[in-house]
């Protein structure tokens, strides 16, 4: 079946813009899970959604950043104010009940702020 | 807080050769285990994970981790490897808890280099 999947697959802004990036999980799957990952690192989480609420936002960095998972499938990364520190790879993923359930990658989307 | 160090950031090694890539790991409370691997240009994909049980897990692609828990340590293994296994590999862990979210919280990686 469909993997997880995100869109764009690459975005370029400029400094000061708003972007938003969409993540389309598993069907079926209820948690739904942002992670960022900076060159040479490991991903780091950023928030956790069961169903349509935000679990754990407890990785979200600043106020800039937000997320909506308004009907409990697709999700959307709103960054506004873009700075360059947020140039990195934004990585979704989805488990089917969210504890030690598998979480599947999607295969990220690259932003760089110029 | 919970942490992940891996202890090699690269590990060259030659085709069909044996190798470890070291985790270890800190939590003041039970947590599951997670390896991933990252091929070039492809998402995370899961090599196994330990959740509970016997120690030593079995995985994809004839990988496997042994669970020790006086060591806070959860190293992966491959008796023999081959080129497709160059990739990076990511230790994870997350909260046992009754509260847990399978918040994955990761290590820097370890880049594997198998050479012929």
């Amino acid at each position: 079946g469909a993997g997880v999947s995100q869109t764009p697959s690459n975005k370029v802004t400029e400094k000061g813009k708003y972007v938003e990036l969409r993540c389309d999980p598993i069907s079926g799957h209820t948690a739904l899970y942002w992670y960022r990952q900076s060159l040479g690192q490991g991903p780091e989480f950023l928030i956790y959604f069961q169903g349509t609420g935000a679990a754990d936002d407890s990785g979200l960095p600043n106020d800039r950043f937000f997320a909506v998972r308004p009907e409990g499938s697709v999700s959307t990364l709103k960054i506004q104010r873009t700075e360059r520190g947020d140039s990195a790879v934004y990585l979704c993923a989805s488990s089917l009940l969210g504890g030690g359930d598998t979480q599947y990658f999607g295969p990220g989307t690259r932003l760089t702020v110029l | 807080a919970q942490s992940v160090t891996q202890l090699d950031s690269q590990v060259p090694v030659f085709e069909e050769a044996p190798v470890e890539l070291r985790c270890n790991y800190s939590s003041s409370v039970s947590v599951y285990l997670f390896w991933y691997v990252q091929y070039p240009n492809q998402g995370l994909q899961l090599l196994l994970k330990y959740l509970s049980g016997s120690t030593l897990v079995k995985g994809i692609n004839g990988f496997e981790a042994e669970f020790n828990k006086s060591q806070t340590s959860f190293h992966l293994r491959k008796p023999s490897v081959h080129i497709s296994d160059t990739a990076e590999y990511f230790c994870a862990v997350s909260d046992e808890g009754s509260s847990n979210t399978g918040k994955l919280i990761f290590g820097q990686g370890t880049t594997l280099q198998v050479k012929p």
